[in-house]
């Protein structure tokens, strides 16, 4: 298969632990996306990279949260002392880019957090 | 700033009818749009996008959606509903000129009832 796969699928945590996602995007995708879903609502922008360089980042994206993308490959998701508030799913997505931004972006199943 | 709008929360149709998720949106710039359909515990597919063209994109599994400039719409339609339709389905636009974030729904529910 070669679509986007997150690791791990799920996540439990005490409050407070840091805890560590990781994102494998289709091979030859340039483009990758950070999402968080809370139940009911539709996935929220968090950061995106084109190759290695992340060039946008949401507010929602607190001092606790830091994501990379190293040789412009898989890219990892950190939360620092987490908090009951980070629970979510976590979703990454990757696209290969056309001129103009209309590209589709890829999503894999997604990292379910849950912070006790 | 960009917004989409869901306006239903949940749709509920019978098998063999014609369904239609609604989807309206605000963008300042050229709209690009998708659908994504959600199953439990799963990511998003993507079903279809308008980026220019023909008003009506036709997609995956026998989707389409037309795209109405003057009524900033893009609603998801379907001639004939299968129960396996059922699912989450979200709406997301994006422009030319806002970077690349993606901004979504809040997601419409379908159920097809057999």
């Amino acid at each position: 298969d070669t679509g986007v796969s997150q690791d791990p699928r799920h996540k439990i945590t005490k409050r407070g632990q840091n805890v560590t996602f990781r994102c494998d995007p289709i091979s030859e995708h340039n483009r990758l996306y950070w999402y968080r879903q809370t139940l009911g609502q539709g996935p929220e922008f968090l950061t995106y990279f084109q190759n290695e360089a992340q060039l946008e980042k949401s507010r929602l994206l607190s001092d606790r949260f830091s994501a990379e993308r190293p040789k412009g490959s898989f890219s990892t998701l950190e939360i620092q002392r987490t908090e009951q508030g980070d629970s979510a799913m976590y979703l990454c997505a990757s696209s290969l880019d056309l001129a103009g931004g209309g590209e589709t972006q890829y999503f894999g199943p997604g990292t379910r957090l849950l912070v006790l | 700033a960009q917004s989409v709008a869901q306006p239903e929360d949940q749709v509920n149709v019978a098998e063999g009818n014609p369904l239609t998720v609604k989807c309206t949106y605000s963008v300042s710039g050229n709209p690009y749009l998708f659908w994504y359909v959600q199953y439990p515990n799963r990511g998003l597919q993507f079903l279809l996008k308008y980026i220019t063209g023909d008003n009506l994109v036709k997609g995956s599994y026998g989707f389409e959606a037309e795209f109405n400039k003057s009524q900033t719409s893009f609603h998801l339609k379907k001639p004939s509903a299968l129960v396996s339709d059922s699912a989450l389905y979200f709406c997301a636009v994006r422009t030319n000129t806002g970077g690349f974030k993606t901004i979504f729904g809040a997601g419409t529910r379908l159920f097809v009832k057999a």
